[in-house]
């Protein structure tokens, strides 16, 4: 159980060109996703937490202009990065949770390699 | 101002050795600490977590020592396998007012060789 895929898994697209990645939980409800990225060989930094029906609530130095994140239903969570640039590529992976207070763990997609040309 | 601090950076064990990676956290706030290991190009995958109201939890050959005065924790994988290999990142989070935002360690990166 406890199940969260992500899409696409590689994506490599021009300069100026918008890119959607989506986050679903395949098994369970996800009241809570978070996204993060990842350099290589560092860390995950979150850049920011999404809350169904509500909007997200980023990270100090995240632009939410140039990252989208839409939470529409329980089971689905997108960032869209805006006119992406080669300073964007990056490791992006999202996690999702259930209900608050129900103390459940945060369980993570396989992330999406973005390269920006 | 990075809150959950880890060593060693990077770890060769054995096979069939103790890995031992050790992290230290500053906000007493904190009340949930899990380990994540990560594969390159995949996402962590949760290993085992503790709360502080224990001070050790086993779960196969994954344990974790807890020390909340010293505001410390450590993983333990015994008996350390080649398929063991991976980055081993912990993490803290306040389920009570911290939204559950995970704050994670700089990862361990570690190599079991036969």
């Amino acid at each position: 159980g406890a199940v969260v895929s992500q899409h696409p898994s590689w994506v490599i697209c021009k300069s100026g060109t918008s890119v959607k990645i989506e986050c679903r939980s395949l098994d369970f409800q996800a009241t809570t996703m978070f996204w993060y990225r990842q350099f290589p060989k560092q860390s995950l930094m979150l850049m920011a937490t999404s809350n169904e029906g509500s909007k997200a609530t980023y990270e100090q130095g995240v632009e939410k202009d140039k990252f989208l994140i839409n939470h529409a239903s329980l089971t689905l969570s997108t960032l869209t990065v805006t006119s992406a640039h080669p300073e964007d590529s990056s490791f992006y992976i999202c996690s999702a949770r259930g209900p608050t207070g129900s103390n459940q763990p945060q369980h993570f997609g396989d992330g999406t390699r973005l390269s920006i040309l | 101002q990075q809150q959950v601090k880890q060593s060693p950076q990077s770890l060769i064990v054995q096979k069939g050795g103790i890995s031992i990676i050790n992290c230290a956290y500053e906000n007493t706030a904190f009340d949930y600490f899990p380990w994540y290991q990560q594969f390159p190009g995949k996402g962590p995958a949760l290993l085992i977590a503790i709360r502080p109201d224990v001070s050790e939890k086993k779960e196969g050959r994954f344990t974790i020592s807890f020390n909340k005065s010293a505001k410390q924790f450590s993983l333990h994988i015994m008996d350390s396998q080649p398929g063991d290999s991976a980055t081993y990142f912990c993490a803290a989070s306040m389920d009570t007012g911290g939204g559950n935002k995970l704050t994670f360690g700089t990862g361990t990166q570690l190599k079991v060789e036969l």
